[in-house]
């Protein structure tokens, strides 16, 4: 089992270029979320998803598009890279049920020039 | 809204001292708590989750966290710090409305000294 797996791990982007961060999990999940992580703010959720073919926003989700189209897959699109997206981002990935664990990915550390 | 505070960024405690970490939540609902630790460079990883009914949950390398509603808080402990607990520190809440949405706090740093 490999878990949650994230690519890639670091990215420069340029202002205004577009990039997608990609997330897998083989955990069969239902649900699947993106956060991003800031100094002293900790994890803030972008957006998540419920299931296939189901997503929606987050606490900060301007900026950022999902799609959800396999139960493994869970890509987050960068449409016009800002400076202050730069950040660590996370993938996560749960079972049905808010007691349950999350299982993050090891974060892609994007800066944005 | 759910919502959890943790007091202090930066924690600092002397090898085999007790290590406490606090948090403090609060929710109109009986709340779903977790603690998850961020070791350098690496995603995150469950440390104890709070289970309705108890209140005092023990969790993986020795830390335990205590629930007291009385107090709406959920702090994290360790009876004796080892360097290797060098780390990050998130405590965190699920929201209700679907899709175990976590809303975290703002993390504690904490340093481990010979």
């Amino acid at each position: 089992n490999a878990g949650v797996t994230q690519t890639p791990k670091f990215q420069v982007l340029k202002t205004g270029q577009s990039m997608t961060l990609q997330c897998a999990q083989d955990m069969n999940h239902e649900y699947m979320s993106w956060y991003r992580q800031d100094p002293g703010m900790g994890l803030r959720l972008i957006h998540y998803s419920v299931g296939a073919g189901i997503t929606d926003q987050g606490e900060v989700p301007n900026g950022y598009n999902v799609s959800r189209s396999t139960t493994e897959d869970f890509p987050l699109r960068l449409l016009s890279a800002a400076p202050s997206q730069t950040s660590v981002y996370f993938c996560a990935s749960t079972q049905r049920g808010r007691n349950t664990e999350a299982f993050f990915g090891q974060g892609t550390r994007l800066t944005v020039v | 809204a759910q919502s959890v505070t943790q007091l202090g960024s930066h924690v600092s405690v002397s090898e085999g001292a007790l290590v406490l970490l606090r948090c403090n939540y609060s929710s109109s609902v009986p709340p779903y708590l977790f603690w998850y630790v961020q070791y350098p460079n690496q995603g995150l990883q469950l440390l104890l989750k709070y289970t309705t009914g108890a209140t005092l949950v023990k969790g993986i390398n020795g830390f335990e966290a205590e629930f007291k509603k009385s107090e709406t808080s959920f702090h994290l402990t360790k009876p004796s710090a080892h360097m290797s607990d060098a780390a990050e520190y998130f405590c965190a809440v699920s929201s209700t409305g679907g899709g175990n949405k976590l809303t975290f706090g703002t993390g504690t740093q904490l340093k481990v000294e010979l």
